[in-house]
């Protein structure tokens, strides 16, 4: 089975910290994804990346950037973390078949909350 | 424009009893996929089912079929014979081959089910 691990389940931090949320995926998926779940909202695309050291933006990537410098590994980085940050995020990966069947398999979520 | 509705914020459903979940979408794109995913309390997300845009039949997998009407741009969910641990946040989603390989999908908001005996 795929799995994709995220390294916490729960995190509290303090504004203006600097945040890094890990995923490691071990099925050897060229895609990766962090989303951004909040009541209400659904899941919103914050970045992604088809392969090593490549991203794109997402719906909202404002006050956030990302690494991949390894194909298994996904950081979603907060640089200066805000309370409008607080949320759960989840990570994903996929094959990039190119079809549109191609789904994702998802991590557990990390509950950010922001103080 | 929002590209997936789920217009119910919540149901609610007996035992044993059917339900369908509600999704509407919005493209221009031929080609697509539409997925159905599971979120209990874990906070997992778990794959249900999937429709391509061309697929004839609807799909199915076990107690959960796909509703496909693609001319209303539906993609309802339904649940057959309910049970108590299908209560959790149910979101529909998609992706269009247009915007190419590896793209994300596109969420609804979910529709929380719960299943009481």
């Amino acid at each position: 089975d795929v799995k994709v691990t995220q390294s916490s389940r729960y995190l509290v931090k303090r504004t203006g910290e600097k945040v890094f949320l890990e995923c490691v995926q071990d099925m050897d998926h060229e895609n990766m994804f962090w989303y951004r779940q909040d009541p209400g909202l659904g899941l919103r695309l914050i970045y992604f990346s088809y392969d090593v050291k490549m991203k794109e933006k997402g719906d909202i990537p404002e006050g956030y950037s990302v690494s991949r410098e390894k194909k298994e590994r996904f950081s979603l980085i907060l640089e200066s973390a805000s309370t409008n940050q607080t949320s759960m995020y989840l990570c994903a990966s996929s094959f990039r078949s190119g079809v549109t069947n191609e789904k994702l398999f998802f991590g557990s979520g990390t509950q950010l909350s922001v103080l | 424009a929002q590209k997936i509705t789920q217009t119910q914020p919540g149901m609610f459903v007996q035992e044993k009893e059917a339900v369908t979940l509600d999704c509407t979408y919005d493209t221009s794109d031929p080609s697509y996929g539409l997925f159905w995913y599971k979120q209990p309390s874990s906070g997992e997300m778990i794959f249900l089912i999937y429709q391509g845009s061309y697929d004839q039949q609807n799909a199915t997998e076990g107690r959960y079929s796909l509703n496909f009407q693609k001319a209303r741009k539906s993609a309802n969910l339904v649940i057959s014979a309910s049970q108590l641990g299908d209560s959790a946040m149910y979101f529909c989603a998609m992706r269009e081959a247009l915007r190419g390989a590896g793209t994300a999908l596109i969420f609804g908001k979910g529709t929380t089910l719960s299943v009481s005996s």
